[in-house]
């Protein structure tokens, strides 16, 4: 079952402009939520997160939107750049700390 | 302060064979888990461990089993293969509790 899902396979942008990258959710346990970045042959990084009592969390570039009543939430890059192209991950847990991710989805950041 | 190794990194298994892969914790780490990245997917949780023991475990059959060592390292067996088995393995280690996952590079196993 598909408790996360992130629908866009795949995002192209120029480099210095934003990158939002979106994620879905179906489980209303879920109350912390993760963004995890993935380049070839090595594992996910983690990259930041946010709890279920916040709606935002920054972080330099990146910032973390959290919409509960639609279980939605985004991640956006400003300004992206080429070194950002990668897989991206959203991941959800709930009171276990199991983990549920996303397909991910690939980010090409144009130079 | 060293983090999270695994090995080896690549595997070829025949089905019906059996398969150990190990994992060597963040120093300081003491809870582990195990995901399984099927091509074009996300991890799935396969299961936790802390402590020694299974602290939770996702939707896996039995022949998927797992050991934890005072050192905090872990094994991933996964007995009777099978071609669906292909996949890359992660493993992961945390402190307990809400803390963040730290991921290591994976071990790919081919099942023919």
């Amino acid at each position: 079952d598909q408790q996360v899902k992130q629908n866009s396979p795949s995002l192209s942008v120029q480099e210095g402009r934003i990158s939002i990258l979106n994620c879905d959710y179906t489980n209303s346990m879920f109350d912390y939520f993760l963004w995890y970045k993935k380049y070839p042959a090595e594992g996910p990084t983690f990259l930041i997160s946010i709890s279920s009592i916040k709606d935002k969390n920054e972080d330099g570039r990146f910032t973390v939107f959290l919409n509960k009543s639609a279980k939605h939430l985004s991640l956006h890059i400003v300004p992206s750049q080429p070194g950002d192209s990668a897989v991206y991950f959203c991941a959800a847990s709930d009171y276990n700390n199991d983990m549920r991710f996303g397909a991910g989805t690939r980010l090409t950041v144009k130079p | 302060e060293t983090g999270v190794t695994q090995s080896p990194t690549h595997l070829i298994k025949t089905r019906g064979q059996q398969v150990t892969l190990r994992c060597s914790s963040q120093s300081g780490h003491n809870t582990v888990s195990w995901y399984q990245q099927a091509l074009g997917q996300g991890p799935q949780f396969i299961f936790q461990y802390y402590r020694e023991e299974e602290n939770g475990r996702g939707n896996f059959p039995p022949r998927f089993s797992g050991l934890q060592f005072p050192n905090y390292s872990s094994e991933l067996n996964v007995n009777a293969l099978e071609l669906d088995d292909s996949a890359l393995y992660l493993c992961a280690s945390s402190l307990p509790g809400r803390e963040t996952q730290y991921f290591g590079p994976g071990t790919r196993l081919l099942v023919l």
